[in-house]
């Protein structure tokens, strides 16, 4: 089977940077992506990683560790429009994309 | 045109209805999608489009008929639904089949209430 491990919810202060751990367990990997959905929204992709190392794309950047079915993604500059759910996704062997449970991430002023 | 347009936003419908949501993409994608969501719950996948022929089905229910009429277009078809089918409904397009370096487009969804 497969399984994908991510906190519920994650609280930060507006302006700083918080991570987002995401961990996996899938056969057949390719690559891990992050979507990011405000509520009652559709979930936006943010990034996706196939090779080990970090991908920066603006105030956004995510990592992945294949060796230790790890990932993360790390937003800096936090500001309040970031306040959504976050999911992490695993693309495998069948080109399917399955979603982690997703993290709730509240940013306080 | 970066977008995939669903259609209706918002659908009610009785347990013997027969209905079905629309999904257009204009970004010649190949790959299309319908996922179901429930409320803080993770998107569901529950069929996958390749080149117009159905390349996976997530055992879904025969009461949804998923249809690819052209490349650009995506049914679902929806006949004698319970109410726990109430949710989400998320088409979702990409270059290739898995999305890789670009990821999924989603749309807006149906948000789908069976009574």
């Amino acid at each position: 089977g497969q399984s994908l491990e991510q906190p519920s919810e994650v609280t930060a202060v507006e302006g700083a940077i918080v991570q987002i751990n995401c961990t996996y367990q899938t056969s057949g990997f390719y690559g891990l992506s992050w979507y990011q959905q405000h509520d009652g929204g559709a979930p936006t992709f943010l990034s996706y990683n196939a090779l080990d190392g970090l991908e920066e794309t603006g105030r956004f950047s995510s990592f992945l560790s294949r060796s230790d079915s790890y990932g993360y993604l790390l937003l800096q500059e936090l500001q309040m429009k970031d306040s959504a759910s976050y999911f992490c996704a695993v693309l495998n062997r069948d080109d399917k994309i399955i979603f982690g449970k997703g993290t709730r991430l509240h940013i306080l002023p | 045109d970066t977008e995939v347009t669903q259609t209706p936003k918002h659908l009610v419908m009785g347990m013997t209805n027969k209905k079905s949501l629309k999904c257009e993409q204009h970004m010649g994608h190949r790959a299309m999608y319908w996922y179901k969501q429930k409320a803080k719950k993770p998107p569901e996948l529950m069929f996958v489009y390749s080149y117009e022929k159905l390349s996976i089905n997530e055992s879904v229910p025969s009461r949804f008929s998923p249809e690819c009429p052209n490349s650009s277009l995506l049914n679902l078809h929806l006949h004698a639904l319970q109410p726990e089918d109430s949710a989400l409904y998320l088409c979702a397009s990409s270059q290739d089949r898995g999305g890789g370096n670009y990821g999924y487009t989603f749309g807006s969804g149906t948000r789908l209430t069976v009574v």
